[in-house]
């Protein structure tokens, strides 16, 4: 059974600083790996999605990398902002579009 | 385009009693998709649609939990009779017609948070 794990449940940071969330899953048998965020109150956002076949994937400040073989992603987010403040989820597509997510990891930037 | 519309937004009810959710997809995406979200956990699938079939309804508890969608465009999800731990936020979600290839992006709407009292 897939299992995926973040870590760390909570990170707090100055703004401006760069930060790394961490996801990793215990099957390597993946179609993708998706970095979703959620605001308070609202539904899920795509961020990056990154294919079994791909190292990383980069959009704006963010950057995403998976290594399919040791089961590890990770979420690079770069000159943080207060704006950047919500919870950050990763799911595997372990095929037919069924998404398992991890517990998420919850991020506040102070100004 | 509009985005994955869901209601109620919230609902408080007490144990035993039943409640039905309502789920309006994007237009045109013919994947459907109830997940559950209790406090501090990521989301669980509970059934995934496609067009009004069902393709996975293996974490459903089939016992209290129902959902439907007879036209192939929105959908309900019903628990009858609830129970304290179904307390979560249930979100609906959509995307086009599953294609096999694994490059689909599901589109989340706002969820209806559920307090079972």
């Amino acid at each position: 059974k897939q299992e995926v794990t973040q870590i760390p449940a909570a990170l707090s940071v100055p703004e401006g600083e760069n930060l790394v969330l961490n996801c990793s899953f215990t099957d390597s048998a993946i179609y993708n790996l998706q970095w979703f965020r959620q605001d308070p109150g609202k539904g899920l956002t795509s961020l990056l999605l990154i294919q079994s076949s791909q190292r990383e994937q980069t959009s704006g400040r963010l950057n995403a990398s998976l290594d399919k073989s040791s089961g590890r992603s990770t979420l690079y987010i770069a000159a943080s902002q207060p704006g950047d403040s919500a919870t950050y989820l990763c799911a595997v597509n372990e095929g037919a579009q069924k998404l398992v997510f991890g517990q998420g990891t919850r991020l506040t930037i102070n100004p | 385009e509009a985005g994955v519309a869901q209601s109620p937004r919230y609902k408080i009810i007490e144990k035993r009693q039943s409640v039905a959710f309502w789920c309006n997809p994007i237009s045109g995406h013919a994947t459907l998709y109830w997940y559950q979200q209790i406090l501090g956990q990521g989301p669980k699938l509970l059934i995934q649609f496609q067009n009004n079939g069902v393709v996975d309804d293996s974490q459903l508890p089939k016992d209290r939990f129902s959902a439907e969608r007879l036209k192939g465009v929105d959908s309900t999800l019903k628990i009858q009779p609830a129970k304290l731990e179904d307390s979560a936020v249930y979100l609906c979600a959509s995307s086009w017609e599953f294609s096999g290839r694994g490059t689909d992006t599901q589109y989340f709407g706002p969820g209806t948070r559920l307090t079972v009292l």
